[in-house]
């Protein structure tokens, strides 16, 4: 099946960096793909959707200015957490739809885990 | 709005069926999936129906929709420990459109 890998798989930073985490679809092209946060225990919530080579959609709530995303190739999405604070500490997971066929399936990568301390 | 609902928590002996049960609310909806997520691990999609379908069935995984009361179920033959994970409803419109979660079922397998 379809790959999708991040990095990095975890990271600790201090309050204010800013922090870049890479979704990349490694056997298939994706035109689109998406970011979610999930909370311990708690649901996925999508933050945003990443289309290549136009800006993200942001879903309601999600400041576009804390979470900047960048879809410059067709493999490849970036989210870069500016000034994070520890709030911002979650696990961040991408997905990628293949824009080559018509299936509606989308392949998670196996997530980021964020903790800003 | 759209909104996914499950239950929180399902245990069950090894070797019995597991059903995990999630109702939603938008009427539109084209895909139902089921997602698996490991601790500390990304989602991986088991199995998906399309709205028009009563049932599919794959391996130990049977999926069943009524689409008249919104309500999806998962069930899992013959239970192993490896089964032991959150599993995620979810649904979509389709047309590359963004996917809503349930909220998830931590499925609990005791030997």
């Amino acid at each position: 099946g379809a790959v999708v890998s991040q990095h990095p798989s975890r990271v600790i930073c201090k309050s204010g960096t800013s922090v870049k985490i890479e979704c990349r679809s490694l056997d298939f092209q994706a035109t689109t793909m998406f970011w979610y946060r999930q909370f311990p225990k708690q649901s996925l919530m999508l933050m945003a959707t990443s289309n290549e080579g136009s800006k993200a959609t942001y879903e309601q709530g999600v400041e576009k200015d804390k979470f900047l995303i960048n879809h410059a190739s067709l493999t490849l999405s970036t989210l870069t957490v500016t000034s994070a604070h520890p709030e911002d500490s979650s696990f961040y997971i991408c997905s990628a739809r293949d824009s080559r066929t018509y299936q509606e399936t989308q392949y998670f990568g196996p997530g980021t885990r964020l903790l800003v301390l | 709005g759209e909104d996914v609902e499950q239950s929180l928590f399902l245990s069950v002996r090894e070797g019995d069926s597991s059903v995990i049960n999630c109702t939603y609310t938008d009427s539109s909806s084209t895909y139902l999936y089921w997602y698996k997520q490991e601790p500390g691990a990304g989602l991986q999609l088991l199995t998906y129906i399309f709205s028009n379908m009563d049932m599919k069935q794959d391996q130990r995984l049977t999926v069943l929709l009524n689409k008249k009361d919104k309500h999806l179920s998962l069930r899992i033959a013959d239970t192993q420990t490896g089964d032991s994970a959150i599993y995620f409803c979810a649904e979509s419109m389709g047309g590359g459109n963004k996917l809503t979660f349930g909220t998830g079922t931590q499925l609990k397998v005791e030997l």
